[in-house]
């Protein structure tokens, strides 16, 4: 059980390029957000999903595209890189419902910079 | 989505009991209080969730007064490992806030020896 997994952990982008920061998460859970956390600053919502075929925007969503085919995999997609997209990426997933509230899962993060 | 205010920084000694409230004045009948913390290059982790009273884990205790216009996170026996970010949500439609969780700017505690 790998609970949430990010991939790359590191990535180093030019400004204009696009790329895709993968997250996937092996405990069948319904719900799945993707986050940027800027050095010193707080976790902000960019797109969130509450099943496959679903998602939503959350507070920062310009800039990024995402799309949810399956329940395990939840792709974030970066389509002109800007130096302002400089930040550290957390995907979380979580139970729809559930009797015992676990809250979300966090990854280990994806650490972009755009230069 | 209710608002919520909590300090920015508290600092505390190891072996302290350290509380940590966190107001919420236009909190809705179905919204439910969580609390997570958040290590330096970590993901949040959660720590507890409540709707009324008290709730107690191995972890952490959380106090909400009768009107849940504000809540209390309490960490017995602090020690620097509990050095961290906390923050404080509140959420419409129920414990999981729809999908959608919208953090705060967080409280951070630094614990010393």
């Amino acid at each position: 059980n790998a609970g949430v997994t990010q991939t790359p952990k590191f990535q180093v982008l030019k400004t204009g390029q696009s790329m895709t920061l993968q997250c996937a998460q092996d405990m069948n859970h319904e719900y799945m957000s993707w986050y940027r956390q800027d050095p010193g600053m707080g976790l902000r919502l960019i797109h969130y999903s509450v099943g496959a075929g679903i998602t939503d925007q959350g507070e920062v969503p310009n800039g990024y595209n995402v799309s949810r085919s399956t329940t395990e995999d939840f792709p974030l997609r970066l389509l002109s890189a800007a130096p302002s997209q400089t930040s550290v990426y957390f995907c979380a997933s979580s139970r729809s419902r559930t009797t015992e509230y676990y809250g979300y899962t966090f990854g280990s993060g994806t650490r972009l910079t755009v230069v | 989505l209710a608002k919520t205010t909590q300090p920015i920084s508290m600092d505390s000694y190891e072996g302290q009991e350290v509380n940590i409230t966190c107001s919420h004045n236009n909190i809705a009948t179905n919204d439910y209080i969580t609390w997570y913390q958040q290590f330096p290059s970590q993901g949040p982790r959660f720590i507890i969730q409540g709707y009324k009273t008290k709730v107690t884990n191995e972890v952490a205790s959380l106090f909400i007064p009768a009107d849940r216009k504000s809540s209390t996170l309490s960490l017995p026996r602090v020690s620097l490992s509990d050095t961290a970010v906390y923050y404080c949500l509140v959420g419409a439609l129920g414990f999981n806030q729809g999908g959608k969780l919208i953090f705060g700017q967080g409280t951070e505690l630094s614990v010393k020896p």
